[in-house]
């Protein structure tokens, strides 16, 4: 069974530039989530997903961040424009239920120059 | 406010001596709770979680969980560390009710051989 895939990998953008990630969910997950994580700590919720619809994005910064899941299977995560405290890895990850055992993409590591 | 708190930033060991790796958490409601290991330069991978049932809990490699409700704690063990096991490790839970998991800041393992 292939695992959550996530592009890019990599990504380095001057500020004020935009960026995009893209998320394929493992088959089947109805739960998809969004995380940041900085260096040396646990991921932080950006917005999570049942299906299409977004059930919670009190965590995204609006002004700046946006996300779709088109069709409820795959997710993009935009920022526009990046600051330079975008900087990290976003994570994404889905599960059966919103409850269960999340599941992990290798996440795309940002950094903002 | 939910959260979920791993006290100890850093746990040394050596090789074939038990382990444990700390977590307390604090939820509204029922909780349910799981660990992550983050190998480097690889995704979060789960290994375990409490929903109901029995407190304690057997995961992936040979780890386990007790989950404790008067103490509000999960700690996760292991009775003989490898040196494969050192890794940083994320607790997380939530509610049933909500379904917002909150990640701990993670502890890093050292395990010496």
């Amino acid at each position: 069974e292939a695992g959550v895939v996530q592009s890019p990998r990599y990504k380095i953008i001057e500020k004020k530039q935009p960026v995009a990630f893209w998320c394929n969910p493992i088959s089947g997950h109805n739960t998809l989530y969004w995380y940041r994580q900085n260096l040396g700590q646990g991921p932080e919720l950006l917005i999570r997903y049942e299906n299409e619809e977004a059930v919670d994005d009190s965590q995204l910064p609006k002004d700046r961040f946006s996300a779709e899941r088109l069709k409820g299977v795959d997710s993009t995560l935009k920022i526009q424009p990046a600051e330079l405290g975008d900087s990290a890895v976003y994570l994404c990850a889905s599960s059966l239920t919103g409850f269960g055992e999340q599941y992990f993409g290798p996440g795309t590591r940002l950094t903002v120059t | 406010a939910q959260s979920v708190a791993q006290p100890e930033d850093q746990v040394n060991v050596a090789e074939g001596n038990p382990l444990t790796v700390k977590c307390t958490y604090s939820v509204s409601g029922n909780p349910y709770l799981f660990w992550y290991v983050q190998y480097p330069n690889r995704g979060l991978q789960f290994l375990l979680k409490y929903i109901t049932g029995d407190n304690l809990v057997k995961g992936s490699y040979g780890f386990e969980a007790e989950f404790n409700k008067s103490q509000t704690s999960f700690h996760l063990k292991k009775p003989s560390a490898l040196v494969s096991d050192s890794a940083l490790y994320f607790c997380a839970g939530g509610d049933t009710g909500g379904f917002k998991t909150i990640f701990g800041a993670g502890t890093r393992l050292f395990v010496k051989a």
